[in-house]
């Protein structure tokens, strides 16, 4: 059980370029987060998603930014025309597969994550 | 949106003290749950408690939780070095974190 995978661990982007992130999930989950975290912050709420269903992207910005989660293969999150201000660590977490009446806990597991600089 | 909130911010302390660190939510919750993060690393789940508990022990670890006052703490007993890190709550299943709190424990 290798966990959750994220790659690229690092990736310089200079202003403009697209950044994609990608995030594989423990085996057996099919629920992703994302979050955006700045230098000493706390981890800021993206999307969360399941399998090629989008469930909550009230976190993400209205432009620029967007998510997917397809039927086969990791999330992506994906940055167009990047700016400074993107600049930051983004941290992807899965759940198990939760049915709809579950009332318990939503644990997650999170990955080493990705850190966007930009140029 | 039922994000827990924690306090202190920072947290400075010696090895062998205890460390109290509180979280605060808005709503009705079913269950909260602690996470640790080491320096720009991921989150560690390290535990959890139901709404119908009100306290659980792990290890060095105590979690209270007072669903009248919704609120929640955290208490590392005999700290460590290795206990520097941030913690943080998240609250039902929302799971939306604060800002944290940043636990220094120096030797």
């Amino acid at each position: 059980n290798a966990g959750v995978m994220q790659n690229p661990r690092h990736l310089v982007r200079r202003r403009g370029q697209e950044a994609r992130l990608r995030c594989s999930p423990m085996k057996g989950h099919s629920h992703v987060y994302w979050y955006r975290q700045l230098p000493e912050e706390g981890l800021k709420f993206m999307v969360y998603l399941q399998k090629e269903n989008i469930i909550d992207e009230s976190g993400m910005p209205k432009e620029r930014f967007s998510a997917e989660f397809p039927k086969e293969g990791p999330s992506i999150l994906r940055i167009q025309q990047v700016v400074r201000g993107d600049s930051a660590a983004y941290f992807c977490a899965s759940s198990p597969n939760l049915p709809a009446s579950f009332s318990g806990a939503n644990v997650l597991t999170f990955g080493a994550g990705s850190r966007l600089t930009v140029l | 949106s039922q994000q827990g909130e924690e306090d202190p911010q920072a947290l400075s302390i010696q090895e062998g003290e205890n460390a109290t660190m509180n979280c605060s939510y808005k709503t009705s919750i079913n269950n909260l749950q602690w996470y640790r993060q080491n320096s720009g690393r991921g989150l560690v789940h390290l535990i959890l408690i139901r709404s119908n508990e009100r306290e659980k022990h792990s290890g060095r670890l105590r979690v209270t939780l007072d669903t009248s006052k919704k609120s929640s703490s955290l208490l590392i007993t005999a700290s460590r070095a290795a206990d520097t890190a941030s913690y943080f709550c998240a609250s039902g299943n929302d799971m939306r974190f604060g800002a944290g709190t940043r636990l220094t424990v120096k030797p």
